[in-house]
């Protein structure tokens, strides 16, 4: 079955640091990759996505690149800033078909400090 | 901008009570699912709902559990007798035909004492 791992947590970081959150994942076909985040106590927000070996996906000065041959998608940010401060989920799902169920990794908690 | 939204915010039950959690999806969507985070863990999917018949579901979605589109907005989620390991936050998501993302409610949290 699909699955998705996420590095170790929790993460913390001071304002303006480089971030890395490492996620790489196993699947049976060719999954569309997303990065998912959750701020303290309310839901999930789709972050960026990816849904095709070498798609770069970004927002909000987050990226992450789908890499098939390493089976990853690893998050960036260059320079973090207090509000980041959340739970980042990355996660897959394969296609379009009527099921497509996320599946989803452990989460990874940041904390930026000022 | 369009949302998913949730109601109750939170829910608190006796255990072997039945629940009624509730779920207005993005309007022009066509898919919906289910998921749950229990405290600290990772998210779960539970159940996917598309042309009024569920499209798959997971281990966890036992008979206890049911969903429902009732009307053209509402889509619900019963848990009919509910256990103490039912405690969980639970998200409704939604998604529109031919594209990836599935957008996701703010979540009921479901407290069973």
């Amino acid at each position: 079955g699909n699955s998705v791992t996420q590095m170790e947590g929790p993460v913390t970081l001071s304002e303006e640091a480089f971030l890395t959150i490492n996620c790489t994942y196993t699947a049976t076909g060719y999954p569309s990759l997303f990065w998912y985040v959750q701020y303290p106590g309310e839901g999930l927000q789709l972050l960026l996505k990816a849904t095709k070996a070498d798609d770069k996906g970004s927002n909000k000065g987050f990226e992450a690149t789908y890499r098939k041959e390493t089976t990853s998608f690893h998050l960036e940010k260059g320079s973090v800033q207090v509000s980041d401060s959340a739970v980042y989920f990355c996660a897959l799902s394969e296609g379009l078909a009527s099921g497509s169920r996320l599946t989803f990794g452990e989460g990874t908690q940041l904390t930026v400090n000022p | 901008e369009p949302e998913v939204t949730q109601t109750p915010s939170h829910q608190v039950t006796q255990m072997g009570q039945e629940v009624i959690l509730r779920c207005v999806p993005i309007s022009n969507h066509l898919y919906f699912y289910w998921y749950r985070q229990i405290l600290g863990q990772k998210v779960e999917f539970l159940v996917s709902f598309y042309n009024n018949e569920i499209s798959e579901k997971s281990e966890i979605f036992d008979d206890q559990f049911s969903v429902e589109r009732p009307d053209g907005s509402n889509f619900t989620l019963k848990i009919r007798s509910t256990k103490l390991e039912d405690s969980a936050m639970y998200f409704c998501a939604s998604r529109a035909r031919s594209t990836y993302e599935q957008y996701f409610g703010p979540g009921t949290r479901l407290t069973v004492t």
